[in-house]
């Protein structure tokens, strides 16, 4: 079974540019989570999709989006790059049942780097 | 609101020595609990889970947890450390309901000495 995948693995952009950040959950799954892990800290979360709709986003400005496509894959978009935005981008997916308690398999990971 | 603390940014042990990565959490209603671990330049990988029944978790790679309600703990421990072993460890607690969120704690390195 494939697992989680996500791509470009890296990405270097300049300041003021549009990054769009793509991930494919494992089949069957329908929540797709995504994280910002930036050097030095932990795991923050960003936005959460189930079912094509946006359930939850963490505190991170408007110029953080996403969408999750009918398929259940997903994109994050930041706008108007800044240098502190360089950190990698997490995916991650689950069952997506209720109650909460299904696990979150991650994919490897978007590199950004803002220059 | 949820929160994870992992006391120790840092935990040494030798090879064949038994480890622990300590992890406490805070919630309002039943927690789920989770271990990950990290590898350089890599996702996560789920190591174990703690949903409800039996409070000793069995894992992947020998992992084990024990959830203790009173303590409000879930330290994550393994008999027997290999230097494969090495690498940075997150717990991550979520509340009951949906749409309640993945909380991680910072993250434990663990260094496996040969």
């Amino acid at each position: 079974e494939a697992g989680v995948t996500q791509s470009p693995t890296h990405l270097i952009k300049t300041r003021g540019q549009q990054a769009t950040l793509r991930c494919s959950p494992i089949s069957g799954h329908t929540s797709v989570y995504w994280y910002q892990q930036a050097l030095g800290l932990g795991l923050q979360f960003l936005l959460w999709y189930d079912e094509g709709e946006e359930r939850n986003r963490g505190n991170f400005p408007p110029r953080f989006s996403g969408r999750q496509f009918p398929n259940y894959s997903s994109e994050l978009n930041v706008n108007a790059l800044e240098l502190e935005d360089s950190a990698l981008y997490l995916c991650a997916s689950s069952l997506g049942t209720s109650g909460g308690q299904d696990t979150q398999y991650f994919g490897p990971g978007t590199r950004l780097t803002v220059l | 609101a949820q929160s994870v603390a992992q006391p120790e940014d840092q935990v040494n042990v030798a090879e064949g020595n038994p480890l622990t990565v300590k992890c406490t959490y805070s919630v309002s209603g039943n927690p789920y609990l989770f271990w990950y671990v990290q590898y350089p330049n890599r996702g996560l990988q789920f190591l174990l889970k703690y949903i409800t029944g039996d409070n000793l978790v069995k894992g992947s790679y020998g992992f084990e947890a024990e959830f203790n309600k009173s303590q409000t703990s879930f330290h994550l421990k393994k008999p027997s450390a290999l230097v494969s072993d090495s690498a940075l460890y997150f717990c991550a607690v979520r509340d009951y309901g949906y749409g309640q969120n993945f909380v991680f704690g910072p993250g434990t390195r663990l260094s496996v000495l040969p």
